[in-house]
């Protein structure tokens, strides 16, 4: 059975650090496309960015270049999401997800279940 | 950028109604649309995929349809358990549209 398990909510104050993980099993981590979605409060799906865990090939949304750094350690079946200096305005939920690519389809097959991350003084 | 546009942001509907959404997208994106339905706090779930295709254990009555770009996604008879709101993406660039909340009347 596919599963991505999330690690735990996270409150951290502004300017702090932070990286949230994404564990992989039940299929082969290194030949599927990892991403990760942001959703603010009460807000929409928003796409960040992708890994390969192949071979660490990493992509990010325009809006998200820059502010968030992807990566993965494929001996252990995880990808993460960091931050170097945390603000309020990334308070939201973040979900990772498989993305199944194929000749003609790309597709977000399996989800996390997400990590709360909130950013309060 | 290809940008989406998914229509209504809202609606509401009885048990029983056949419910459309819209999603029209900026330029010509050929099949390359998915769908998704997000519970209230869960994560979302992929219904759709490739504009028209159901993802395998989603019942039949969610469909998709359209190409180029507009694309339509039913759900031919609402149940209380589909109460969700409801994402197009198109996968060019992965972005989604704005979400559509379907409540009951």
């Amino acid at each position: 059975e596919v599963q991505l398990v999330q690690s735990g909510a996270e409150v951290k104050k502004p300017g702090e650090s932070l990286k949230i993980s994404c564990k992989g099993s039940g299929y082969s981590f290194t030949s599927y496309w990892i991403g990760w979605v942001r959703q603010m409060p009460g807000k929409g799906l928003e796409w960040m960015g992708i890994i390969y865990p192949g071979d660490s090939d990493t992509r990010y949304s325009p809006s998200f270049q820059g502010q968030v750094t992807i990566s993965a350690d494929k001996s252990i079946s995880t990808a993460y999401l960091q931050w170097s200096s945390l603000k309020a305005s990334d308070t939201a939920m973040y979900y990772c997800a498989r993305l199944l690519v194929g000749a003609t389809t790309n597709r977000f097959d399996y989800w996390g279940q997400g990590t709360l991350v909130t950013v309060s003084s | 950028d290809i940008q989406m546009t998914q229509s209504p942001s809202s609606l509401s509907a009885s048990v029983g109604d056949r419910v459309t959404i819209t999603c029209q997208a900026s330029q010509d994106i050929s099949n390359y649309l998915n769908w998704y339905q997000q519970k209230p706090g869960k994560a979302p779930k992929l219904l759709i995929y490739d504009a028209s295709n159901l993802e395998t254990g989603v019942p039949s009555r969610f469909s998709g349809s359209g190409s180029g770009t507009d694309f339509t996604f039913t759900i031919s008879s609402l149940q209380p358990e589909d109460i969700a709101t409801y994402y197009c993406q198109q996968y060019d660039n992965l972005s989604f549209g704005g979400g559509t909340k379907v409540e009951i009347k």
